[in-house]
């Protein structure tokens, strides 16, 4: 089965500092890949699509300054949380998609701030 | 919108017992559904997928059902066990942008 790859799997930062979190496709090629992030104890809420070598598409309310997203590849998506603060703090879950339908997703991400 | 519930929030059942999870949808408009398992702290396992043609699908001792005229779709386990405690997430495909949208999710425990 396809396999995503997300690194690093937490992650402790002090406020102010920028963060990068990595989600890789292993055995397939990701046309799509897809960054959520998710509360304690609440569902995944979509933050953005991206598509290889284009520009991400941000969803309603979501900063596309505070969360840089780069799909250099169609193995390699980035999500770079910048300027860190406590209310970012949470788990983060990327996925990729190859036919448009079926998404395979990472392990996730758990983000501390400080 | 597709707004997408999940009832109920938590279930809590002994050991043995056949149990349902509910998903509701706003939109009939899908390509499909899919239901997924998440462990604490974990990402998501993907336990059925079930086509806008397709009316159920079984793996197992888990069994999904789809009805889109009514908007609805269970998730149907039989003899749960003490492993099947996680959160249990639907969430529906409309081909937009090849986007999914997630419900509430249920958080089952199952007991000794």
């Amino acid at each position: 089965g396809a396999v995503v790859s997300q690194h690093p799997s937490r992650v402790i930062c002090k406020s102010g500092t920028s963060v990068k979190i990595e989600c890789r496709s292993l055995d397939f090629q990701a046309t799509t890949m897809f960054w959520y992030r998710q509360f304690p104890k609440q569902s995944l809420m979509l933050m953005a699509t991206s598509n290889e070598g284009s520009k991400a598409t941000y969803e309603q309310g979501v900063e596309k300054d505070k969360f840089l997203i780069n799909h250099a590849s169609l193995t390699l998506s980035t999500l770079t949380v910048t300027s860190a603060h406590p209310e970012d703090s949470s788990f983060y879950i990327c996925s990729a998609t190859q036919e448009g339908d079926i998404q395979y997703f990472g392990a996730g991400t758990r983000l501390s701030v400080l | 919108k597709q707004e997408v519930t999940q009832i109920p929030a938590a279930l809590s059942v002994p050991e043995g017992e056949n149990l349902v999870l509910n998903c509701s949808f706003t939109d009939s408009a899908i390509y499909n559904l899919q239901w997924f398992r998440q462990d604490p702290g974990k990402g998501l396992t993907s336990l059925l997928l079930i086509q806008s043609s397709q009316r159920e699908q079984t793996s197992g001792r888990l069994n999904a059902s789809l009805d889109k005229s009514s908007g609805r779709s269970t998730l149907y386990i039989a003899a749960s066990q003490p492993g099947d405690s996680a959160t249990y997430l639907c969430a529906l495909f409309t081909g937009t942008a090849s986007k999914l949208t997630f419900g509430t999710g249920t958080r089952l425990q199952v007991t000794l």
